[in-house]
């Protein structure tokens, strides 16, 4: 177990839908990561949060977008859902915002499913 | 632009021997290295990292790599293979200044057979 948790487990929705995933860091990590893994574009980094900013942006298309809260969870919205935009989605956290000993520990994952 | 290869989608292996997951990456300035463990419908687990120092990290459950920087490899090694190591590798680089994001190659499963 990580310490990092996100819920739900599991997301099955309609493709037009808007959802959120929510996840909590470890205690005492100021960053927060959100990853999207599929078949057929594998694990590939979205967004990271540091301390309630966001700090750095990947491949994370316009309808979706995250913010991370005072008491540090974060929720990635995806809108405006497609089919393939069913995949694992992972949340990460580490304690800092970088850095040579800054590792990032990731939590269970949420399976989306769009129909 | 950095990324990272990793060299054969299936590893197959028999209990007892060698396990040798290969991973390449291309880097202006070398980064930092991590592999990455993944079971069946579980998240990811941090085996080992390298950040600077001795080149031969060891990690959890008897893994450790080595990071070759003439070769920019970072390949997996495990000296006697176990039926509870079945499971998806993912090498990954961070770059050793800015961004903390992590690169993934495309993952390796590890099959372990009696």
């Amino acid at each position: 177990d990580s310490g990092v948790t996100q819920t739900p487990k599991h997301l099955i929705t309609a493709t037009g839908q808007r959802v959120t995933l929510r996840c909590s860091p470890r205690s005492g990590d100021l960053s927060v990561y959100w990853y999207q893994q599929s078949l057929d574009q594998g694990l590939q980094f979205l967004i990271q949060y540091y301390n309630g900013e966001e700090r750095a942006k990947g491949n994370i298309l316009e309808r979706f977008s995250a913010q991370q809260f005072p008491d540090l969870h974060s929720e990635l919205n995806l809108s405006s859902l497609e089919l393939g935009d069913s995949a694992l989605y992972f949340c990460a956290s580490s304690v800092q915002a970088g850095g040579p000993v800054d590792t990032q520990y990731f939590g269970p994952g949420t399976r989306l499913t769009v129909l | 632009a950095q990324s990272v290869t990793q060299l054969g989608s299936h590893v197959s292996v028999s209990e007892g021997a060698l396990v040798l997951l290969r991973c390449n990456y291309s880097s202006s300035v070398p980064p930092y290295l991590f592999w990455y463990v993944q079971y069946p419908n579980q998240g990811l687990q941090l085996l080992l990292k390298y950040t600077t120092g001795a080149t031969l990290v060891k990690g959890i459950n008897g893994f450790e790599a080595e990071f070759k920087k003439s070769e920019t490899s970072f390949h997996l090694t495990k000296p006697s293979a176990h039926m509870s190591d079945a499971a998806e590798y993912f090498c990954a680089v961070r770059p050793s200044g800015g961004y903390n994001k992590l690169i993934f190659g495309a993952g390796t499963r590890l099959a372990v057979h009696p």
